[in-house]
C-alpha cells in the first residue's frame, strides 16, 4: 500500500531565507508525486508534480521538488521565502503499481509553513 | 478559465439533518472527485467519476453517504442524517482525464465547510 510522510507539522522560516517542506513516501513501483498548497479557506493549489524524468521538478511561484530514489524523499524548496509563501502545503504519492488498480491520490497530513517577516 | 466550483461555501446543520453539497467542475474534466478532509488531515478519497460513472466509491460510507454525477458535469453529495462526527471540508476536484488517471493532475475546488452541532 502507498503512504506519504511529513514529518513537519510546522515550519518556520524567515522572509528571504531559503525553504525547505519534507515528504518522504512508502509504495510498490515508481511514484508519482504531487505538492499542493492550501491557503486558508481556499482549496488546494496544484504546484508541481515528478512523473518521470528529470529528479529537480520545477513549478509555480519559484517553487522546486527534488525526486531522491534512495531516500524515498520528495521535499519542496525555494531559494528565498516570501510572506506571502505561508500556508499549508500537501505532498501527494500515486502508486501506478496500486493492487487495488484504483491509482488513487494520497495525500500526507500536511506542512504549515510560516514566512517570518 | 473558470476553477471548480462548489457550494455552499459554509453550512451549519443540526445532527440527523440532510445535507447536500453541490460541485461543478472545470469545464471539459471528464474526472471528478470528492474529498473528505478532516482538520489537520490531507484530504481523503471519497468517491471518484469517470463522466457519470463512479469508478471508485470504496471510501464513500454508503450507509449515509450518496452521490450523483446524472449527465456526467456537476455532481451532488449527500449526507443523510448527518452525525457528529461529519464536520470537516468537504473538497471537490477535477481533473481532464485525457493523459489517464496515472498522470492526470487534479484541481480542486473551495471547499464546503460542514458543522454538525
Amino acid at each position: 500500500a502507498q503512504s506519504v510522510a511529513q514529518p513537519e507539522d510546522q515550519v518556520n522560516v524567515a522572509e528571504g531565507n531559503p525553504l525547505t517542506v519534507k515528504c518522504t513516501y512508502s509504495v510498490s513501483g515508481n511514484p508519482y508525486l504531487f505538492w499542493y498548497v492550501q491557503y486558508p479557506n481556499r482549496g488546494l493549489q496544484f504546484l508541481l508534480k515528478y512523473i518521470t524524468g528529470d529528479n529537480l521538478v520545477k513549478g509555480s511561484y519559484g517553487f522546486e521538488a527534488e525526486f531522491n530514489k534512495s531516500q524515498t524523499s520528495f521535499h519542496l524548496k525555494k531559494p528565498s521565502a516570501l510572506v506571502s509563501d505561508s500556508a499549508l502545503y500537501f505532498c501527494a504519492v500515486r502508486d501506478p503499481l496500486d493492487q487495488t488498480g484504483a491509482n488513487n491520490l494520497f495525500f500526507g497530513t500536511g506542512t504549515r509553513l510560516t514566512v517570518i517577516p | 478559465e473558470a476553477g471548480v466550483v462548489q457550494s455552499p461555501r459554509y453550512k451549519i446543520i443540526e445532527k440527523k439533518q440532510p445535507v447536500a453539497f453541490w460541485c461543478n467542475p472545470i469545464s471539459g474534466h471528464n474526472t471528478l472527485y470528492w474529498y473528505l478532509q478532516n482538520l489537520g488531515q490531507g484530504p481523503e478519497l471519497l468517491i471518484r467519476y469517470e463522466n457519470e460513472e463512479a469508478v471508485d466509491d470504496s471510501q464513500l460510507p454508503k450507509d449515509r453517504f450518496s452521490a450523483e454525477r446524472l449527465k456526467g458535469v456537476d455532481s451532488t453529495l449527500k449526507i443523510q442524517p448527518a452525525e457528529l462526527g461529519d464536520s470537516a471540508v468537504y473538497l471537490c476536484a477535477s481533473s481532464s482525464g485525457t493523459g489517464g488517471v496515472l498522470l492526470d493532475t487534479q484541481y480542486f475546488g473551495p471547499g464546503t465547510r460542514l458543522t454538525v452541532l
